[in-house]
């Protein structure tokens, strides 16, 4: 059974950093391209970053490029997310989820989500 | 960016309705078009991809349809669980982008 448990999440300031994890279990990691999508309070989901299996691609939503920063661990079967100047506007549960393909990636399957909340 | 645009927003049914939702694309995603369904307090899940393909243990009452920029979900009768969140999100190209969802109500 595949699981994805994101963790890291709680209350920062406005500028503060976070860094959020999420591990695999249930599937090969190392094959499969992995995202954030986030879900702010009472709203819809958005895409937030991918990277491919290997790590050679990496891609950002423009509303976090240059303050976030994707990585995985293949080794350690984990998805990282480090969170820079984080802004209200971040608020949101992260959720992190698979796909098997970099090109055009649908969102196989879905942890439970870790809240990030910045408020002062 | 590549904007999508569900109808409704919101629909009242009953249990054994049929029910459709639309998701229309600013520009043409040949079939890179999936269908997710979220219930309160829990993660999306993803019940077709490629408009028409379902995704593994979804219910055969789920299908999709649809090419270019119109894309359908429908299901066929409608069953108590089944009341939640639909979102339409394209694959073809990056940022990937969801549509605002349809949320399913008891009538």
């Amino acid at each position: 059974e595949v699981q994805l448990v994101e963790s890291g999440g709680g209350l920062v300031k406005p500028g503060e950093s976070l860094r959020l994890s999420c591990a695999a279990s249930g599937f090969i990691f190392s094959h499969y391209t992995m995202h954030w999508v986030r879900q702010a309070p009472g709203k819809g989901l958005e895409w937030v970053s991918s990277i491919s299996s290997s790590s050679s691609f990496i891609s950002y939503a423009d509303s976090v490029k240059g303050r976030f920063t994707i990585s995985r661990d293949n080794a350690e079967d984990s998805l990282f997310l480090q969170m820079h100047s984080l802004r209200a506007g971040d608020t949101a549960i992260y959720y992190c989820a698979n796909s098997n393909d970099w090109t055009h990636a649908n969102f196989a399957s879905w942890g439970q989500g870790t809240l990030v909340t910045v408020s002062s | 960016d590549i904007q999508m645009t569900q109808s409704p927003s919101s629909l009242s049914a009953s249990v054994r309705d049929r029910v459709t939702i639309t998701c229309r694309a600013s520009q043409t995603i040949n079939t890179y078009l999936n269908w997710y369904q979220q219930k309160p307090g829990k993660a999306p899940k993803l019940l077709i991809y490629t408009a028409s393909t379902l995704q593994s243990g979804v219910p055969s009452r789920f299908s999709g349809s649809g090419s270019g920029t119109d894309f359908t979900l429908t299901i066929s009768s409608l069953q108590p669980e089944d009341f939640a969140t639909y979102y339409c999100q394209q694959s073809y190209s990056t940022p990937w982008t969801f549509g605002q969802g349809t949320k399913v109500e008891i009538k």
